[in-house]
Parts: structure tokens; sequence; C-alpha cells
């Protein structure tokens, strides 16, 4: 069963503009951790930022949020102010508590036009 | 201080070769992960280990493909009599135990097999 439904295969954003990802999840447990990775083109996963299932605040790192919306179990990032080299794919990911399993979804494009 | 590190960064094996693919975990983590990654997707989970345990193998599409760790450091990926749907790039991760188990990936070996 698909765990993390990422809908938007591609997205464009201005420079400086902020944009939000989507990313909504499926699962039972009350307990787990969703997760966003950029995947530049050479290929390598960089972490980016973590909110926990039991966290009260939206998680923030940097330019950075993350929009947690436990009721509508989605976990949409918003990269606010855009560079050039925000230009990646992202990964939403959530952990299965009752495991050691990391689901992914298939990713969104993201193109920051100058 | 070093990150994750996998070698070979590409493999071409034809169809019916044996190939072993090294992971070199950040120093002291005890959570190691394989996924697999194939073109256009997120990453699928492969098999986990905790220091030399392998906790969970259940993502190995076949028999064909087996994991070790017998150190509890270094990891090795091998993949018997390769088939072309095993052409995907090999991501490896480790993450240490903690409150955030964040997984710190490799760049992955992309393996082609013709």
């Amino acid at each position: 069963a698909q765990k993390i439904t990422q809908t938007q295969p591609g997205m464009f954003v201005q420079e400086k503009e902020a944009v939000t990802l989507d990313c909504t999840y499926d699962t039972s447990d009350p307990s787990y951790g969703l997760f966003w990775y950029k995947q530049p083109s050479s290929g390598e996963m960089i972490f980016l930022i973590y909110q926990g299932s039991y966290d009260q605040q939206n998680a923030t790192e940097g330019r950075y949020s993350l929009n947690f919306q436990k009721a509508r179990k989605s976990a949409n990032l918003v990269i606010s102010a855009s560079q050039l080299g925000d230009s990646a794919m992202y990964f939403c990911a959530m952990r299965d508590p009752t495991g050691n399993q990391f689901y992914f979804g298939t990713g969104t494009s993201l193109t920051v036009i100058p | 201080g070093a990150g994750v590190s996998q070698s070979p960064r590409y493999k071409v094996a034809k169809r019916g070769q044996d190939v072993a693919l090294r992971c070199d975990p950040i120093s002291g983590h005890v959570s190691l992960f394989w996924y697999q990654q194939a073109l256009g997707q997120g990453p699928e989970f492969l098999t986990y280990f905790q220091n030399e345990a392998q906790l969970d193998k259940s993502g190995l599409p076949s028999d064909r493909f087996f994991a070790e760790r017998p150190e509890g450091s270094v990891s090795t990926l091998k993949i018997q009599r390769t088939q072309q749907e095993d052409s995907a790039v090999y991501l490896c991760a480790s993450s240490s135990t903690g409150n955030v188990e964040t997984q710190y990936f490799g760049p992955g070996t992309r393996l082609l097999v013709l």
C-alpha cells in the first residue's frame, strides 16, 4: 500500500519566492516520523527537515519549514526565498515505527527560475 | 567529518554476472540501510542492519540479493546473476541512535546491467 504520496511531479518557482511541495501520508500508528530530503543531480540524498508525530509545533530549519497537518495526514514542505541552488528532486519520507523501514514518495522536481 | 561513502560509484555488469557494492557508514553509526532507486522513482527499502545484525531484509527483491555487515561497520550488498531489472542506483544510509534517527545517505552506486 502506498504510504507516501507526492502529487506534484514538477514545480517551478521564481527566484526569491516561496514554494510549497505537497506530501500526504498514510499510517494507522500514532507514532511516526516524517522527513524531507533533497536530491540534486549528483544523486546524493540530503536531509532537510524532520517532524515527529507528537511534535506540537511545525518544524523549521532555516529556509525550510514543514506545514504539519496531522488530521489531514499532510506534511508539506515550504521553502522560502528560493535560490537557484534549490533546483533538485525533493522526497518526502516516513519512518515506520513498527520496523526500521523508511517509505519514500515518488518525489517532486523543483526548478527555480532566475 | 567524513560522510557515508560508497564504492564503486558506477558499475556496468553483463547479465548473469555477480556484483558487490560496498558501503562505509559514518563512524559510530549503529544503523545501516540499503535502498534501491529506479530511474524517476523514490528509494525503496531493501534491508536494515543494527550493528552486525540484519534485523530486516523484507525489501530484498529475490534470493539473488544478499547483504552483510560482519563487523558492524562496512556493509556489502551482493547481487548474484544480475538481471537487467537490477539496473538502478543503490543507496546506502547510516544513522546513530537518538531521538531523531535521521539517515545520512551516501552518493550511491549506479548499476547498469547489460
